[in-house]
């Protein structure tokens, strides 16, 4: 079964309004998870590293305060986009090192 | 230059035909390197790690040349439910951070 979850699994939002997406590692706890966006025929990539109880590391360009990352327990990381524009639209998918780097199921955003 | 690099496909192939996807990666500091498969609009899946020795999972083999700093997959009689988008990927150092090629996308036919 699954190990990582998200939710939500889907939204759908006005430009401008803020969304918040949860990775919960569901057996076991997580020090550090990570945050990808993955746009249409695209690859993952990597948008930064979240870290218990510490902050989030960014990747570059990935700006840190359009998004969001709070780490405030070993198994939940939160990721907030903020203000979003339809640019912001993708496929957001969280990870978490359990015996192996599990991915979650993944959030489809659209901004509209 | 794109740190790890794909033939993007799509490659149509009947069923039972033996098809390779290969990939190059730019770090030679690298330390681990796997094949991922997705689905559309699902997760990316671990489908197999890959090492220097090559190595086997049923129908799928692996094989790693550090040397030349390229992964391959090779899949054999092919299945109609091997259609999918695969992913080389290949973890740096100890950070624990995954860098996904574009991925390449298997379509197998009737």
């Amino acid at each position: 079964g699954a190990v990582v979850s998200q939710h939500p699994s889907r939204v759908i939002c006005k430009s401008g309004t803020s969304v918040k997406i949860e990775c919960r590692s569901l057996d076991f706890q997580a020090t550090t998870m990570f945050w990808y966006r993955q746009f249409p025929k695209k690859s993952l990539m990597l948008m930064a590293t979240s870290n218990e109880g510490s902050k989030a590391t960014y990747e570059q360009g990935v700006e840190k305060d359009k998004f969001l990352i709070n780490h405030a327990s070993l198994t939940l990381s939160t990721l907030t986009v903020t203000s979003a524009h339809p640019e912001d639209s993708s496929f957001y998918i969280c990870s978490a090192y359990g015996a192996e780097q599990y991915f979650g199921p993944g959030t489809r955003l659209t901004v509209t | 230059r794109k740190e790890v690099e794909q033939d993007p496909g799509p490659f149509n192939v009947p069923e039972g035909a033996t098809v390779a996807f290969n990939c190059t990666y730019s770090n030679s500091a690298s330390q681990s390197f796997f094949w991922y498969r997705q689905d559309c609009r699902k997760e990316p899946k671990l489908l197999m790690s890959v090492y220097s020795s090559g190595n086997e999972d049923g129908r799928f083999t692996a094989q790693l040349n550090r040397a030349s700093q390229y992964i391959s997959l090779l899949i054999r009689d092919s299945k109609l439910s091997d259609s999918a988008t695969y992913l080389c990927v290949v973890r740096s150092g100890n950070t624990g951070k995954l860098i996904f090629g574009q991925g390449t996308t298997l379509q197998v036919k009737p």
